[in-house]
């Protein structure tokens, strides 16, 4: 049973059409919920890393907000390059150094 | 360099072959992991080490032999794999405690 679950799956948008990604999880004891942007054929690129519910953080257009069950990925006037594989990854209390529980990400498509 | 470097990037083996997949690091970190991507899967953690010492092994099958040589090498000994171990394998590293994981861009891995 996945403990991390990002919706949606996929998610085309036109360049400027802001967007949200969600990212629910279910384990106890949150210690860390970690943003990752991946392009194809690479590895997952760190974006953002939140601790606690009511804790936001922003980066260019992204926009990363945390409650008691689920995060989301706001992402304002997105443009082409925007278009990544968003995955969440959260750290349970009590969890082995490295233990990271991934969701199976979003697909997003910006088009001008 | 800077950052995680992984090779090779593409790797095709055959069943009876044996290979092995090389990560380095080049950000001080003392501690190393390796992940598998398999399409439409979530990042699954395969292994963990912490200062050269290995501190979990996620039930990866014996076919998969970790080694990590100091803290800034790892290295994925492969054989007798099977058509399903064709993934992505990424290497990753972090400082400690922290959650700062760095990845490498992977190695595409296809089993014939």
């Amino acid at each position: 049973e996945d403990q991390v679950t990002q919706s949606p799956e996929a998610l085309r948008l036109q360049e400027g059409e802001s967007s949200s990604l969600n990212c629910s999880y279910t384990v106890s004891g949150l210690r860390g919920l970690f943003w990752y942007r991946q392009d194809p054929g690479k590895g997952p690129e760190f974006l953002f890393t939140l601790y606690s519910a009511g804790e936001e953080k922003e980066k260019e257009r992204l926009k990363a907000t945390l409650t008691k069950k689920e995060s989301f990925l706001h992402i304002t006037a997105p443009k082409p390059e925007d278009s990544a594989t968003y995955l969440c990854a959260v750290q349970a209390g009590g969890s082995t150094l490295g233990r990271l529980y991934f969701g199976r990400g979003t697909q997003l498509t910006v088009w001008p | 360099e800077t950052g995680v470097t992984q090779t090779p990037r593409h790797l095709v083996m055959g069943m009876t072959n044996k290979k092995s997949l090389k990560c380095e690091q080049h950000l001080g970190h003392n501690a190393m992991y390796w992940y598998k991507q398999s399409a439409k899967k979530p990042l699954e953690l395969m292994f963990v080490y912490n200062f050269k010492e290995q501190t979990e092994n996620n039930s990866v099958p014996s076919r998969f032999s970790p080694e990590c040589p100091n803290s800034s090498h790892l290295f994925l000994h492969l054989h007798t794999l099977q058509p399903e171990d064709s993934a992505l394998y990424l290497c990753a590293s972090s400082q400690g405690g922290t959650e700062d994981y760095t990845f490498g861009s992977g190695t595409r891995l296809t089993v014939v």
